[in-house]
């Protein structure tokens, strides 16, 4: 069955550096999206792309926080500067079209920041 | 704002017991409700609704939609240890391109 694949799984990285976790969405689908889960928390939104730009974004989506699709089956979201309210559970999910499909999540990257 | 409501937060039930989670909602233009089932990671799909009234089944797992109470129902009869994960509500809105999530139900199946 087509999955999302996540990399890293786990990462941890020191305040203030730069983070970049990956994507590779399901081939045909062309809707991308990254959600954040704080541990014990809600599942929360972040971003939607679509046609190689961002559709719809959150406000937890500030200036730190970009995506990009660099190349034809990668996504990526990048922090510029973890802060320590960064740590959570990144997901990136894809589905083929808007609304009709449900959302297919990846594994998840975990992120500590310390 | 649009906001997704889930109860209970938390459950513990015994193997063989059957329960019921709630999930309401307050979105404008809503489109469809999703349920999710989540246990380590990743969140699976369980049920999409978008019509009113109408059960969705799967195995011991059943949910139905109720437009007019603005909320759903999941079900899960003869509940398994294997039941035990956070189960998500989600809403999709037109001329939406996200899903708002609600915080989710853990459940908790004791042998």
């Amino acid at each position: 069955e087509p999955e999302v694949t996540q990399t890293p799984s786990h990462q941890v990285t020191q305040m203030g550096q730069e983070v970049i976790l990956r994507c590779v969405p399901i081939s045909n689908h062309l809707y991308f999206y990254w959600y954040r889960q704080i541990l014990g928390q809600k599942v929360e939104f972040l971003v939607s792309f679509y046609n190689n730009e961002i559709s719809e974004k959150s406000e937890i989506f500030d200036d730190q926080f970009s995506v990009e699709r660099p190349d034809g089956s990668n996504f990526t979201l990048k922090i510029r500067s973890t802060k320590l309210e960064d740590s959570a559970m990144y997901f990136c999910a894809s589905r083929a079209v808007a609304g009709a499909n449900v959302l297919t999540f990846g594994a998840g990257s975990r992120l500590t920041v310390l | 704002e649009d906001k997704v409501v889930q109860s209970p937060l938390s459950l513990v039930v015994h193997e063989g017991d059957t329960v019921t989670l709630n999930c309401s909602y307050e979105v404008t233009n809503f489109r469809s409700l999703l349920w999710y089932k989540q246990e380590k990671k990743a969140p699976t799909f369980l049920f999409m609704l978008t019509s009113s009234g109408i059960e969705k089944k799967s195995g011991r797992l059943s949910s139905i939609l109720d437009k007019k109470e603005l909320s759903s129902i999941l079900n899960i009869t003869a509940t398994q240890t294997g039941d035990s994960a956070i189960y998500l509500c989600a809403v999709e809105v037109y001329n939406n391109n996200d899903m708002r999530f609600g915080a989710g139900t853990r459940l908790t199946v004791k042998p």
